[in-house]
């Protein structure tokens, strides 16, 4: 597609649930990435995978979070046993890698409320 | 790792008035964007600018490596305009994520 596209766009579940969260970058971008947004606050950075290589995990708030990217392209975000703090917007970027350094493009995000 | 610090956090203009955004980084970084949040929660990439001076329409961007901060500025602001600005900087040869900012919340009033 012409963009970064994560679903869904707004998900709401209950506590104790899990939820997985869908990205599918920009053909032919190798890096992809996933951060959060709380409510009112700026983004931080969740996990990151490149290629074959091991993806860097340090971002990931705790062990209910979790995420893998099959093929090399779409990725899932997996919440295990929501908590309501887990509540904001979560945005998915791919960039291209081995063309020196190139900009990050980010998705409309999925909206996660837990109730 | 980079503290990115943003200024003003909050901007209220009349339409067609112009304003500066500034963005300092702790530490030198290599990949800098602008992003624009608009109400509904989108991120619009506004400039990739590590360094040097783009212009896209009213909105232009510079960025001075040497001294590690970046300005945005806008002319003739309109109601559209209204958001949050971020900026995120990234240096390749120590991380793999963007940092940002905690963004300036701007307001074009009628």
């Amino acid at each position: 597609g012409a963009g970064v596209s994560q679903s869904p766009s707004n998900k709401v579940t209950e506590k104790g649930k899990d939820v997985e969260l869908r990205c599918d970058p920009i053909s032919g971008h190798t890096a992809l990435y996933w951060y959060r947004q709380s409510l009112g606050q700026g983004l931080e950075f969740l996990i990151y995978f490149q290629g074959n290589s091991a993806p860097d995990k340090s971002g990931l708030p705790s062990d209910r979070f979790s995420a893998e990217r099959t093929g090399g392209s779409v990725s899932t975000l997996t919440i295990q046993r929501t908590q309501q703090e887990d509540s904001a917007v979560y945005l998915c970027a791919s960039s291209v890698v081995g063309q020196g350094v190139q900009p990050q493009h980010f998705g409309d995000g999925t909206r996660l409320s837990i109730l | 790792g980079i503290q990115v610090e943003q200024s003003p956090p909050d901007l209220i203009l009349q339409e067609g008035a112009n304003s500066t955004l500034r963005c300092n980084f702790s530490d030198s970084v290599n990949n800098l964007q602008w992003f624009h949040q608009n109400p509904w929660g989108q991120l619009i990439n506004l400039f990739y600018i590590p360094s040097g001076t783009k212009q896209n329409g009213r909105l232009s961007a510079t960025t001075v490596a040497t001294e590690r901060y970046s300005l945005l500025y806008i002319s003739s602001s309109q109601t559209t305009d209204s958001g949050v600005y971020f900026c995120a900087g990234l240096n390749t040869g120590t991380a793999s994520k963007l940092t940002f900012g905690t963004g300036t919340r701007l307001q074009v009033t009628l």
